[in-house]
């Protein structure tokens, strides 16, 4: 699977947008995007996840450029309980393995 | 509200003890993962199983460790014997894959077996 690179930490305020961005620079034409958050002491989150096209749903929306290089995860209107910690995995088998992820702390 | 569900949530136990942590992934999916979180390590994948049978246990250390899937409803992983250094969050995640579809669906993540060696 391709490796993704993503800032080790964000900061927000709450009520704006959050931009997570993360670089894929080896993905292949038949990887995802997935992203997924974890919340201290609380499992993995599934956030959302693409192949090609742009997806949006009730959580987030996600942004893959045209060469699918890089993405980047958008946080409409943040609020203190998006604070955690976001992973983007490009992900080609049946199999999933975390980076490092982006520590995002929304502040009042 | 499907979810994956482990026990137990946590776990103090001595040097030398035998552990068992379960999981009951969500009805119908036929594959299940096992991942360790260590502060240094991060989070790593030990193993998976699809319709009970192992796919990948490379991550696992062998000599303590071991994975099972009795029925398509519990998945146990076993550390005999425990030692300080397994300490760490063990998640159970569950997914409903078929095989050369790769990477197109989701996989769902318990809350985790907290364990602490001493």
């Amino acid at each position: 699977d391709a490796k993704t690179t993503q800032p080790p930490s964000m900061d927000c305020a709450e009520g704006r947008a959050a931009n997570l961005p993360c670089n894929h620079s080896t993905i292949s034409g038949n990887e995802y995007v997935y992203w997924y958050r974890q919340i201290h002491s609380q499992g993995p989150q599934y956030i959302i996840h693409g192949l090609k096209n742009n997806e949006t749903n009730e959580m987030a929306s996600l942004i893959i450029t045209e060469d699918r290089k890089s993405s980047t995860l958008i946080l409409p209107h943040a609020t203190l309980r998006d604070t955690a910690v976001y992973y983007c995995i490009v992900r080609l088998t049946n199999d999933m393995r975390f980076g490092a992820g982006t520590r995002l702390t929304v502040k009042p | 509200d499907a979810r994956v569900t482990q026990t137990p949530r946590h776990k103090v136990t001595e040097m030398g003890q035998e552990v068992t942590m379960r999981c009951q992934p969500i009805l119908g999916h036929n594959t299940v993962f096992w991942y360790r979180q260590t502060m240094m390590q991060g989070l790593e994948l030990l193993a998976y199983f699809r319709n009970r049978a192992p796919l990948d246990d490379s991550g696992m250390p062998k000599d303590r460790f071991s994975a099972e899937m009795p029925d398509a409803t519990l998945a146990t992983l076993k550390i005999q014997p425990s030692e300080p250094r397994d300490s760490a969050v063990y998640f159970c995640a569950s997914a409903d894959l078929i095989l050369r579809q790769g990477g197109g669906n989701t996989i769902y993540f318990g809350e985790g077996s907290w364990l602490t060696v001493v």
